[in-house]
């Protein structure tokens, strides 16, 4: 069965300050890799996948997530956080080939402060 | 294209009741999975539904119940409410078909059980 990891339950950041969130998951078979962002009482928005080819994806506002499979981590990244981004962020993976449930992380409270 | 729509929001029960949540699946999408966030378990997967079937479920004991309806609205019932199903239930809509499919997450409708 596949497990994901976030082992910061929080991560306070000043502003314009570099951010790693970390994310390891374990599987047996090949999976997908997603990071999602939640805003208070909001639901989850994707911010970025990983499904195939290049290792290094990006997202429209500036973070980006490497796969590392020899090290089976997804790390998500920016160099440059905004108070905007305070937000909880969760990495979730799905089996690939299999049915679409998506495991979740317990998630990362992004605190950004002026 | 509109989002995923969940309704209630709100909604606040007591212990022994019931309750029916609905989502809204975006037009064209055919698969409905549900989720249960907490604070202690995070993220947990309940069901999938897709063409009017449960296609999937997760470990939740039989008080979970949904269904699905021919234009793809679901609802999720639980019954006989304990303390602990307090939480925020979110649905996620997708086409339902292929090798990977992104998940649209609804707001979510947070249940408070007391």
């Amino acid at each position: 069965a596949q497990s994901v990891t976030q082992l910061d339950s929080q991560v306070p950041v000043f502003e314009e300050a570099p951010v790693e969130l970390r994310c390891n998951y374990s599987s047996s078979v090949s999976v997908y890799l997603f990071w999602y962002v939640q805003y208070p009482n909001q639901g989850l928005q994707l911010l970025l996948k990983y499904l195939s080819g290049s290792t290094l994806v990006e997202s429209i506002n500036g973070f980006e997530a490497e796969f590392n499979k020899s090290q089976t981590s997804f790390h998500l990244r920016k160099p440059s956080v905004h108070i905007s981004d305070t937000a909880e962020y969760f990495c979730a993976v799905i089996r690939g080939g299999g049915f679409q449930k998506l495991v979740f992380g317990t998630g990362t409270r992004l605190l950004v402060s002026p | 294209k509109a989002g995923v729509t969940q309704t209630p929001r709100y909604l606040i029960k007591t212990r022994g009741q019931q309750v029916t949540l609905s989502c809204s699946p975006i037009s064209g999408h055919r698969s409905v999975s549900w989720y249960q966030q907490t604070p202690g378990q995070g993220l947990q997967f309940l069901f999938e539904y897709f063409s009017e079937t449960q296609r999937n479920k997760g470990n939740f004991p039989g008080r979970f119940s949904g269904r699905q309806f021919s234009n793809s609205r679901s609802e999720m019932n639980v019954s006989t409410l304990e303390l602990g199903d307090s939480a925020l239930y979110l649905c996620a809509s997708s086409p339902g078909t292929g090798q990977y499919n992104e998940q649209f997450f609804g707001p979510g409708t947070r249940l408070t059980v007391l």
